[in-house]
């Protein structure tokens, strides 16, 4: 298995709340991802870093933020979560660009829910 | 953007049987790489096989393969021998390269029957 890991795995929490989850991948990658995935729908990319101190906005706007100020942890914040929040994050990372083989190594998700 | 079709939701194969997953996609490029990954419940998405878009011949990694129809934009998956551990999501993703996204199907939920 990859050597990415997320925590927490299941998270529910009120409206209004500050929520980080964190994600931590010992492969030595350079590129780290975000993505939120719903069911019936193809993952959506949130938030990537090339590297440390290196962060970037996906496709799917999001109100979440990110940090890379260490190479191996990639964490996501909501400064206030609300229902809408609701989904499944998948962090996940793979060499530089891709690198030549294009693999992405996944973590097991964080399931959040915001009643 | 580049969009990647699954049609079908769900998919259902008997154990031992084959089965075939359907993926089309969209691009005006030559040069790319298509993905199929694996989602067992609760546990992290892993590659199963790829196919670089500049070669022919069909990828196969013992029981998967793919029928790469490059002209069609078509990518299917195919099970052979299909076991219960292959129960599972897969997605079908397109990658431009270096420095550029993957983009995801929407996916497909494998049930084997025993």
């Amino acid at each position: 298995e990859a050597d990415i890991y997320q925590t927490p795995r299941y998270l529910v929490i009120g409206t209004g709340k500050k929520i980080t989850l964190e994600c931590s991948q010992t492969m030595g990658h350079d590129k780290m991802y975000w993505y939120q995935q719903d069911p019936g729908m193809e993952l959506h990319l949130i938030h990537y870093s090339y590297g440390v101190n290196s962060t970037e906005k996906g496709d799917l706007s999001s109100e979440s933020t990110v940090s890379r100020i260490r190479t191996e942890h990639f964490p996501l914040t909501l400064e206030s979560a609300r229902p809408s929040h609701t989904s499944q994050y998948l962090c996940a990372s793979s060499v530089l660009a891709g690198g030549i083989t294009g693999e992405l190594f996944f973590g097991e998700g964080s399931r959040l829910t915001v009643l | 953007a580049q969009t990647v079709t699954q049609s079908q939701p769900e998919m259902s194969v008997q154990e031992a049987e084959t089965v075939t997953l359907s993926c089309t996609y969209d691009t005006s490029e030559s040069d790319y790489y298509l993905f199929w990954y694996k989602q067992p419940p609760s546990r992290q998405m892993i590659l199963v096989i790829r196919q670089e878009a500049y070669k022919q011949q069909n990828a196969t990694e013992n029981r998967f393969s793919v029928n790469f129809q490059k002209a069609a934009k078509s990518f299917s998956l195919k099970i052979s021998d299909s076991q219960l551990g292959d129960a599972a999501m897969y997605f079908c993703a397109y990658w431009r390269g270096v420095g550029n996204q993957f983009y995801f199907g929407t996916g497909t939920s494998l049930t084997v029957i025993p």
